[in-house]
């Protein structure tokens, strides 16, 4: 079964600075997507990013972007110029074509004015 | 465009009560729909989803149950509630694009 790992439960950052949260996931599957989801105190789950495994080009929205490492399969996310609304629990998310999704336990994000 | 539904937002039940959470989805047809339990501070434990009417599959086994009576509507039942049942409850649908779920508000279940 696939897993999703990440190691850091809680981060902080100042307020304007880059961060990074770590995220590694287990497959024997070749195709498959990966996720991040922002869920801030209303915790409304946000889709943050996507990355389709057969795309070797890292995704990028906006500040946010990943680094995606298929043959360690490592998933980190970076969130540049870092703002007080980004203080939140980011989830890393593993799914399969038409199959259900695994999430990591989450990191605390907090960012510090 | 999809939108989600949840309600109600806010539910306190005393131990032993029944339960009933909805999840409807608007803008889309034949959508796989989840059941998403978060205790506080954790991660997401996924409960039931249906790829169709009627048709549901189990997570995990405990005192719920899900039935999906119509083709965007999705419920989470129990018999008698438990205090474990208390959390958290997300509904979500799965985009067609790119495997992505979107979720709803979600419930705030506390059982006393």
């Amino acid at each position: 079964a696939q897993t999703v790992t990440q190691s850091q439960p809680e981060m902080s950052v100042q307020e304007a600075e880059t961060v990074t949260l770590s995220c590694t996931y287990d497959t024997s599957e070749n195709n498959y997507y990966l996720f991040w989801y922002k869920q801030p105190p209303s915790r409304q789950m946000i889709l943050v990013i996507r990355q389709e495994a057969y795309k070797q080009q890292n995704a990028t929205e906006n500040r946010f972007s990943v680094n995606f490492q298929k043959a360690a399969k490592s998933f980190s996310l970076k969130i540049s110029d870092s703002q007080l609304g980004d203080t939140a629990m980011y989830f890393c998310a593993f799914g399969e074509y038409n199959n259900d999704m695994r999430f990591g336990a989450g990191t605390r994000l907090t960012v510090k004015p | 465009s999809q939108t989600i539904h949840q309600w109600p937002a806010t539910l306190v039940q005393p131990v032993g009560s029944p339960l009933s959470l909805e999840c409807t989805v608007e803008g889309t047809s034949n959508p796989n729909l989840y059941w998403y339990r978060q205790a506080a501070g954790r991660g997401l434990q996924l409960l039931f989803y249906s790829v169709g009417i009627g048709q549901i599959s189990s997570e995990v086994p405990q005192n719920l149950s899900a039935s999906r009576p119509q083709d965007r509507q999705f419920i989470l039942s129990s018999k008698k509630l438990l205090l474990s049942d208390s959390g958290f409850y997300l509904c979500a649908w799965l985009g067609f694009a790119y495997n992505e779920q979107f979720f709803g508000p979600g419930t705030r279940l506390t059982v006393l």
